[in-house]
């Protein structure tokens, strides 16, 4: 059972190129979510899906773009990478929540070091 | 707006002394809250969460209590370890966003633990 797979590990963007970092789950959670981590800041939500099919925005969306077209991917895309997005990626997936039952934290990727020059 | 802060960086204990590690919220509408621990290089890892109806949880060797009337949460690891040195991190989820599993992180506190 692998959880959550992040690739790649690192990666160093020129100014103005594009990419996609992938993210898969093998656990069948509905819930994924891509967090950004920057010295001091903490982790800051990206965007989040409910679903497949179903994707809304999070705290700081502006600059990248999602799909969920399956239950297990959820790739974050970089239109335009700038030097303000260099970070630590994180992808995180959960089970449903279902009122009166117990919710069960994020399981967490082990990141994706962007760097953009 | 909302926001979830930890009152200290960094927190430096002995080996075998108990660590508390402490979390502000401000969002009165906060049902859940979860704890995490990062090591370097590492994403988060779960500890413990509590429910906004509870006041106290206990997992193994690990203690949150959560006081609502001043909003704030904590952490107590008792006889801290060395593979306890990390980040901690305290997330919260609000009841309008119970559906949707949204988290709002606190910015950590590093533990430190010397031998």
């Amino acid at each position: 059972n692998a959880g959550v797979t992040q690739t790649p590990k690192f990666q160093v963007l020129k100014t103005g190129q594009s990419m996609t970092l992938q993210c898969a789950q093998d656990m069948n959670h509905e819930y994924m979510s891509w967090y950004r981590q920057d010295p001091g800041m903490g982790l800051r939500l990206i965007h989040y899906s409910v679903g497949a099919g179903i994707t809304d925005q999070g705290e700081v969306p502006n600059g990248y773009n999602v799909s969920r077209s399956t239950t297990e991917d959820f790739p974050l895309r970089l239109l335009s990478a700038a030097p303000s997005q260099t970070s630590v990626y994180f992808c995180a997936s959960s089970s449903t929540h279902r009122p009166g039952q117990g919710y069960y934290g994020y399981t967490f990727g082990s990141g994706t070091r962007l760097t953009v020059v | 707006g909302e926001s979830v802060g930890l009152h200290l960086p960094t927190l430096s204990v002995q080996e075998g002394d108990n660590s508390i590690i402490n979390c502000a919220y401000s969002n009165s509408a906060s049902d859940y809250f979860i704890w995490y621990k990062q090591e370097s290089g590492k994403g988060p890892q779960f500890i413990i969460d509590i429910r906004s109806n509870m006041d106290k949880r206990q997992g193994q060797r690990v203690t949150v209590l959560l006081n609502k009337t001043v909003k704030h949460l904590s952490l107590q690891i008792a006889a801290t370890q060395p593979g306890d040195s990390a980040v901690y991190f305290c997330a919260e989820r609000s009841k309008g966003s119970s559906n949707t599993g949204k988290l709002i992180f606190g910015q950590g506190t590093t533990l430190q633990v010397k031998p």
